[in-house]
């Protein structure tokens, strides 16, 4: 079956240092890829996404690439803020509307 | 953009008794809606998938009789927890898929303590 594996947490960084979240997926045939993010005491806001290979998603500094050799997703910043701290799921959908199936999150703290 | 609402945010029951909680999507319809569960740091588990008109499909190892979910409207799914106990104590989040193909678009959650 589908499954996404996420690096573990927290990750503690200083202001604007750079950020990489690894993301791994397993899963048959194109998936789409996601990658939300999840404020204290809040839903999730989608961050990103990308819907086929080598597709570059992007977002408030956010990026990532749909890599189907090494089936990964990673999520990068080059110069994190305070306001960056969350936690971050990455997830794949087997189409634009079918259900999600999340990694387990990466709680990111930066200190100022 | 697409915006789904979920009330209430917050709240606190007692033992034995019934809580629901409302999902609307305020500026589409949404013909399927998907209700999660998150336990304290840790990942969202995908419950049921709630669909407009028919019954919701619900995951392995979640009780069809306990956790009530109906879809009767293009704007509005809920979720019952009947009988809620300590242990259904949890954030629960329910998204709607957004037209257009943009993926999903997610409620803020509602925090449920049972006591």
């Amino acid at each position: 079956g589908n499954s996404v594996t996420q690096m573990e947490g927290p990750v503690t960084l200083s202001e604007e240092a750079f950020l990489t979240i690894n993301c791994t997926y397993t899963a048959t045939g194109y998936p789409s890829l996601f990658w939300y993010v999840q404020y204290p005491g809040e839903g999730l806001q989608l961050l990103l996404k990308a819907t086929k290979a080598d597709d570059k998603g992007s977002n408030k500094g956010f990026e990532a690439t749909y890599r189907k050799e090494t089936t990964s997703f990673h999520l990068e910043k080059g110069s994190v803020q305070v306001s960056d701290s969350a936690v971050y799921f990455c997830a794949l959908s087997r189409d634009s509307w079918g259900k999600l199936q999340f990694g387990a999150g990466t709680q990111v703290v930066v200190t100022p | 953009g697409a915006v789904v609402s979920q009330h209430p945010s917050r709240v606190i029951c007692k033992s034995g008794t019934s809580v629901k909680i409302e999902c609307r999507s305020l500026d589409f319809q949404a013909t399927t809606m998907f209700w999660y569960r998150q336990f304290p740091k840790q990942s969202l588990m995908l419950m049921a998938t709630s669909n407009e008109g028919s019954k919701a499909t619900y995951e392995q190892g979640v009780e069809k009789d306990k956790f009530l979910i109906n879809h009767a409207s293009l704007t509005l799914s809920t979720l019952t927890v009947t009988s809620a106990h300590p242990e259904d104590s949890s954030f629960y989040i329910c998204s709607a898929s957004t037209p257009g193909g943009d993926g999903y678009t997610f409620g803020s959650g509602t925090r449920l303590t049972v006591v």
